[in-house]
């Protein structure tokens, strides 16, 4: 059964990049699943982030697009997320998960989930 | 981007009590929906996935069904260990997700 647990700073500094880890056990992260990031505060509810296939292929959401990064370490079988000039907005839980279909080609749903790690943007 | 409207956006409810929520999609998503359940201080899990199947391991009270705009999430007999937030998410377009729905004891 895949296992996924976030790790990084905890606090980030305005203007400064987040970066965290989600380090993928129990399989393989050349599988046939996409990988994503998730956050959720109490006032935008569960925002996707993006995702990224082994093989590098990435789809982000639009309005945070040019802000964000993601790439896939297979030799340490993890994905990570940069995301670069945050502000306070960027304060959030953040998930890592799995995004799963019928196929490798129609991913559709989240599953599973990292426990999530709060990260805090403050000066 | 698709907007997800789920309704209501809390209710309280007794247990063994039938309760149903509905989630409405801005424009057809066919059947690119899924539910997931969140409990304070936890990870979102999955509930249903492709509007009306059941996630492996997930009691069967739980039952999805719609396609096209209108979706529902039904539990048949509500369980102490069921009060929690319940979320709407589709796939059709990217990803989003409805705003909640949290049930709570009465």
């Amino acid at each position: 059964q895949v296992q996924l647990q976030e790790s990084g700073p905890g606090l980030v500094k305005p203007s400064g990049t987040l970066s965290l880890t989600c380090a993928v056990s129990g399989g393989s992260i050349s599988s046939s699943n996409w990988w994503s990031w998730i956050r959720q505060t109490p006032g935008k509810g569960l925002e996707w982030i993006g995702e990224i296939y082994h093989g590098g292929n990435t789809n982000y959401n639009s309005s945070l697009k040019s802000r964000v990064t993601m790439s896939v370490d297979m030799s340490k079988n993890q994905f990570s997320l940069k995301l670069s000039s945050v502000t306070a907005a960027d304060t959030a839980v953040y998930y890592c998960a799995s995004l799963r279909g019928l196929t490798a080609m129609d991913p559709n749903w989240f599953d599973p989930w990292g426990q999530g790690t709060l990260v805090t943007v403050s000066s | 981007d698709i907007q997800m409207t789920q309704s209501p956006s809390s209710l309280s409810a007794s247990v063994g009590d039938r309760v149903t929520i509905t989630c409405r999609a801005s424009q057809s998503i066919s059947s690119y929906l899924n539910w997931y359940q969140q409990k304070p201080g936890k990870a979102p899990n999955l509930l249903i996935y492709a509007a009306s199947n059941l996630q492996s391991g997930v009691p069967s009270r739980f039952s999805g069904s719609g396609s096209g705009t209108d979706f529902t999430l039904t539990i048949s007999s509500l369980q102490p260990e069921d009060f929690a937030t319940y979320y709407c998410q589709q796939s059709y377009s990217i990803r989003t997700f409805g705003g909640g729905t949290k049930v709570e004891i009465k």
